[in-house]
């Protein structure tokens, strides 16, 4: 079953703007990770925040966690055309060791 | 990091048949793992694979339709067994390294059956 739910499910914006996507899980966890997808291509892994931090840095990346809430977001600033992608969060259970994923985003950057 | 290549990358099959996917990690790795995204949604868990053990199948997931084998730290296959048109997904190897907690994937086997 997935871990949890993102939304927006789709997010079209201009280049230059950013773009913000959430996402929620279901169960507890010891780290979150983020990933892109092209166009049905394998995973790239963008960043991972552990359940004892709150925010994250990574170039135009932010991600935040609040284990409270059992949600995380990521911010990409200033958008590219190049950053249209489909977006995965996934959180590695506390127990068992899976990593689940939630349902993700389909982002375009429009030129 | 872990440098993840799965073989074949696509392949279009019978009804039927059997495929077996390959799956090589360029370092030591702890756990591997195999994924299943079927056309347009997220990836679902199939299996831990277990050096030198019986794979741990998810629910929904069983061994006589998906057996896996590993048998070292860095070499997986998944075999997709008496294939069905429903079967048409990408396969996608997953690891994480010895002392990390990254998990890395492969760029993914793209099933087509017939």
């Amino acid at each position: 079953s997935q871990q949890g739910e993102e939304d927006p499910q789709a997010l079209s914006i201009q280049e230059g703007e950013n773009a913000t996507m959430n996402c929620s899980y279901k169960t507890s966890i010891n780290n979150l990770q983020w990933y892109r997808q092209n166009s049905g291509r394998g995973l790239v892994h963008l960043i991972l925040i552990r359940s004892n931090e709150r925010e994250k840095h990574s170039g135009r990346l932010r991600v935040t966690l609040d284990t409270s809430k059992k949600s995380s977001s990521l911010l990409i600033t200033a958008s590219r055309a190049a950053d249209t992608a489909s977006y995965f969060c996934a959180g590695r259970e506390t127990s068992g060791s899976r990593l689940t994923f939630g349902e993700g985003t389909q982002l375009t950057v429009n030129p | 990091s872990a440098v993840i290549s799965q073989k074949p990358s696509r392949d279009i099959c019978q009804r039927g048949t059997s495929l077996t996917i390959q799956c090589q990690v360029d370092s030591q790795v702890t756990m591997m793992f195999w994924y299943r995204q079927q056309p347009g949604q997220s990836l679902t868990l199939i299996a831990t694979a277990n050096q030198g053990s019986e794979a741990t199948y998810e629910s929904g997931f069983v061994i006589d339709k998906f057996p896996i084998s590993r048998p070292n730290l860095t070499f997986s296959t998944l075999t997709v067994s008496n294939m069905s048109p429903e079967d048409s997904s990408i396969y996608l190897c997953s690891a994480v390294t010895s002392g990390g907690e990254t998990q890395y994937f492969g760029p993914g086997t793209r099933l087509l059956v017939l």
